[in-house]
């Protein structure tokens, strides 16, 4: 298992510009998370994902976008990124029960707007 | 969700035995509480959970006393390799109750010396 994969590892973006980070998990989670970590601090939810087709805004929703098509796959899209975008940014699943939930994060995507 | 209070940071050396303290003074009935451990370059990964009184993995114990306003994570024997952000959190995450919204705060940066 890969567990939650997340592209690309870095890049860089120019105020204005657009761009898609991708996540994929293959542990057949139905619950997927967008967190970003600004230097030092803790994480903040973007938006988060019940189920394929089904997604909702979390703490810091503005300025991007998402969509979940397929159970595995949930993109984060930047529209015209700022520098105030500059973060790392964490995707994550996880598959609620009973029992207390566990959630999986991918390795990140470290994103600066100059 | 419950706010959490731990230390910024720690220091140990290899071989010690390093105890995080988590004070959480409005933790309510139904929350359990999480730690989670992130290295840099990395999405946080989970450690251990509990509700009252002890539990033990193969990585950790955590302590929970009685009026369960507080809680320690206890790493034995720690190597340079331990040396990582810990993040306690509380909540009632059962059925994904949650929705990600999850107060991860600053976490206790550990350092671990030779």
């Amino acid at each position: 298992n890969a567990g939650v994969t997340q592209t690309p590892k870095f890049r860089i973006l120019k105020i204005g510009q657009s761009m898609t980070l991708q996540c994929t998990q293959d542990m057949n989670h139905n619950y997927m998370y967008w967190y970003r970590q600004d230097p030092g601090m803790g994480l903040k939810l973007i938006y988060y994902s019940v189920g394929a087709g089904i997604t909702d805004k979390g703490e810091v929703p503005n300025g991007y976008n998402v969509s979940r098509s397929t159970t595995e796959d949930f993109p984060l899209r930047l529209e015209l990124a700022a520098p105030s975008q500059t973060s790392v940014y964490f995707c994550a699943s996880s598959q609620p029960d009973a029992t207390n939930e566990k959630l999986f994060f991918g390795s990140g995507t470290q994103l600066s707007v100059l | 969700l419950a706010k959490t209070t731990q230390p910024i940071s720690m220091d140990s050396y290899e071989g010690q035995e390093v105890n995080i303290t988590c004070s959480h003074n409005n933790i309510a009935t139904n929350d359990y509480i999480t730690w989670y451990q992130q290295f840099p370059s990395q999405g946080p990964r989970f450690i251990i959970q509990g509700y009252k009184t002890k539990v033990t993995n193969e990585v950790a114990s955590l302590f929970i006393p009685a009026d369960r306003k507080s809680s320690t994570l206890s790493l034995p024997r720690v190597s340079l390799s331990d040396t990582a952000v810990y993040y306690c959190l509380v909540g009632d995450m059962r059925r994904g109750s949650t929705l990600g919204r999850l107060y991860f705060g600053r976490g206790t940066q550990l350092t671990v010396w030779p």
